[in-house]
């Protein structure tokens, strides 16, 4: 089975512009999740959204938004972007687990570069 | 929150055990305990997750003490394909908004 696929693997776009990233989670995975990573940092939890509805919010401005399809894919959308957007965007799938946690298997990522 | 605490780094060489120690004092009863292992430019992917005790799985262990308020992820005879960073996470199903990553600890592993 194919993992998380995310695209564009990379991105260069000037301060201001706006950006979509796209996530297609692990098949059968209902629940996708966003993530941004600054070098040298962990990455920062930004959405999470299950059966298409959101779930959880991180720390973000409003510039940053996001929505799932009937397919469960999802979409990251980021308004004005300033220089301190620049990161790894990581999205990661996950499905209900027995017990814990559910396990999030994450994307490669998409390498976004604001100058 | 419950924040975690780890070493920023550690070095080892090739064939030795290495143990990770995280704290998370504030860890609430629901939360779990889950490791995650990230190489540069990757996504991070999952070691393993326990609430109490001990476990194991086919690369690792991991220690939680009864007070539950730090863990110590052991991994065993690494090698230098196991030079990542390694992040401790507390967390309750479904609040992802409340896992926090933190900065991890970066392993160094030598010939």
């Amino acid at each position: 089975d194919a993992g998380v696929t995310q695209s564009p693997t990379h991105l260069i776009k000037t301060r201001g512009q706006h950006v979509t990233l796209r996530c297609s989670p692990i098949s059968g995975h209902k629940s996708v999740s966003w993530y941004q990573q600054v070098l040298g940092q962990g990455p920062q939890f930004i959405f999470q959204y299950y059966e298409k509805e959101e779930r959880g919010r991180g720390n973000f401005p409003d510039r940053f938004s996001a929505r799932q399809f009937p397919n469960y894919s999802s979409e990251l959308n980021v308004n004005a972007l300033l220089l301190g957007d620049s990161a790894l965007y990581l999205c990661a799938s996950s499905e209900p687990g027995t017990g814990g946690t559910d396990t999030q298997y994450f994307g490669p990522g998409t390498r976004l570069t604001v100058l | 929150l419950a924040k975690t605490t780890q070493p920023i780094s550690m070095d080892s060489y090739e064939g030795q055990e290495v143990n990770i120690t995280c704290s998370h004092n504030n860890i609430a009863t629901n939360d779990y305990i889950t490791w995650y292992q990230q190489f540069p430019s990757q996504g991070p992917r999952f070691i393993i997750q326990g609430y109490k005790t001990k476990v194991t799985n086919e690369v690792a262990s991991l220690f939680i003490p009864a007070d539950r308020k730090s863990s110590t992820l052991s991994l065993p005879r690494v090698s230098l394909s196991d030079t990542a960073v390694y992040y401790c996470l507390v967390g309750a199903q479904y609040n992802f908004n409340k896992f926090y990553f933190g900065s991890g600890t970066k392993l160094n592993v030598k010939p």
